[in-house]
């Protein structure tokens, strides 16, 4: 199995810019999580799916933040408008139920 | 607000010694821990989870977890330059809630 993919591994815009970040999970994965990491805050659940549908957004920082799962296999995260703050590393993540998390590689955004 | 509290660190440990890594969580109705290593610009990979009081073994890791204290801890045994990372300790309140982590405890293991 090729793991959770992400892409892109790098995004670096500016300020103002749309961002979309991608996840392909693993098949056969029920449930996909996204996650924010910085220094500071550590490792935040932005949002999580299960069967496609969302099932807590609470850790949506803001309106700019939205996602979507239209199907199993792939999962969007979008900023829109994208902020200096927003800089960070974001995994997503997928499990079978209660199995473990397998994190993807990640996407480092940059906003300028 | 569900908390994991980790220390930061760094903690420094010489090549052999056993590395004690330590973490507590604020909620009471966690059923199930879970320690992650991070090695610097990687994503974190599991290692060891825990469900019940007392000890787990596996290899050189043993996890040991304490409800009445709400407490769990991570013992690398013979430490090795390869342990250098970030460990991250999550726990689970039931089967199928999101991980909350807590922000990671960095290792150095100095030959």
């Amino acid at each position: 199995d090729a793991g959770v993919i992400q892409s892109p591994r790098h995004e670096v815009t500016e300020m103002g810019q749309e961002v979309t970040l991608r996840c392909k999970p693993i098949s056969g994965h029920d449930y996909l999580f996204w996650y924010r990491q910085t220094m500071m805050r550590g490792l935040e659940l932005l949002i999580y799916f299960n069967n496609n549908v969302p099932i807590d957004d609470s850790g949506m920082p803001e309106d700019r933040f939205s996602a979507k799962m239209p199907n199993a296999s792939f999962s969007t995260l979008k900023i829109q408008p994208s902020e200096p703050r927003d800089s960070a590393v974001y995994f997503c993540a997928s499990s079978l139920g209660p199995s473990p998390l397998h994190f993807g590689n990640g996407t480092r955004l940059t906003v300028t | 607000q569900k908390e994991v509290e980790q220390n930061s660190g760094p903690l420094s440990v010489p090549e052999g010694a056993i590395a004690s890594l330590n973490c507590t969580y604020s909620d009471r109705v966690s059923q199930s821990f879970f320690w992650y290593r991070q090695y610097s610009g990687k994503s974190p990979e599991l290692i060891m989870s825990i469900y019940s009081n007392g000890d787990k073994e596996d290899g050189r890791f043993t996890a040991q977890l304490n409800k009445a204290s709400q407490y769990v801890s991570l013992l690398i045994r013979d430490s090795q330059p390869s342990d250098s990372a970030t460990y991250l300790c999550a726990d689970r309140n039931s089967g199928n809630t999101p991980l909350v982590f807590g922000k990671g405890t960095r290792l150095s293991v100095i030959a």
